[in-house]
């Protein structure tokens, strides 16, 4: 099994600031890499497919990047609505289908 | 717009099946190009890939839940349905439906669409 492990685990900072948040799969995935964010309560909804495609009616301030083992979520300027938890996912070997274990992104 | 909404008991005694269906609407269920899946996320933890289904009835499970899970799909109500079996208190969590696209000129996959989730408790 393909593992993904975030960084940081938990990350505070304040509206308006750039913020980058980290995922790393335990062996190459190419760019089979996405994003989710989750809200307290809610789904988890898509913000990034293969490593850094935008999904439609995503704001652009969010934006991934990387290839192989490591790939970056980076907000460009924090919203008081971009507070949630953030989870990457492999689609490159599966099953099984692994998430990482997720970053909660709070207010500073 | 299609839309996923999971339904089913909320409270399951352990060692029972726990039972649960997601109804697609706005949508057909037939469509190619979509799996349906189901995901769980224990109380404040991440989130778990239970397993996936193609309309012809195709499935995909984790091996770790392998043993005990039964994905089916009824094409005619446009549903899909998950069993879990044998279930313990570590079975409590909020199970969601969610749609796997795979687009047909990109080799990635991903979840686009999910249901609002339903908790499950498991408890005597």
């Amino acid at each position: 099994d393909i593992q993904m492990t975030q960084s940081p685990s938990s990350l505070s900072a304040s509206v308006g600031d750039r913020v980058t948040i980290t995922c790393r799969a335990s062996q190459s995935i190419s760019s089979y890499l996405n994003w989710y964010q989750q809200k307290p309560g809610k789904a988890p909804k898509l913000l990034i497919y293969a490593a850094s495609s935008l999904q439609s009616g995503v704001p652009s301030r969010f934006s991934g990047s990387g290839s192989g083992t490591d790939f970056t979520l980076t907000i460009s300027s924090l919203q008081p609505e971009d507070f949630a938890t953030y989870y990457c996912q492999q689609s490159y070997s599966t099953p099984p289908v692994t998430f990482g274990q997720g970053t909660r992104l709070e207010i500073k | 717009q299609v839309q996923l909404q999971e339904s089913g008991p909320g409270l399951v005694k352990p060692s029972q099946t726990l039972s649960l269906t997601c109804t697609v609407s706005g949508g057909s269920i037939s469509s190619g190009g979509y799996y349906w899946s189901w995901i769980r996320q224990h109380p404040g933890k991440g989130l778990e890939w239970i397993g996936y289904i193609y309309y012809s009835g195709s499935t995909y499970y984790n091996p770790s839940l392998k043993s005990r899970v039964t994905i089916s799909v009824d094409t005619s109500k446009n549903q899909f349905s998950l069993k879990l079996s044998s279930v313990t208190a570590a079975d409590t969590a909020v199970y969601y439906c969610a749609r796997k696209v795979v687009p047909a000129a990109l080799g990635n996959w991903y979840f686009d669409l999910w249901g609002r989730g339903t908790l499950v408790t498991v408890s005597s």
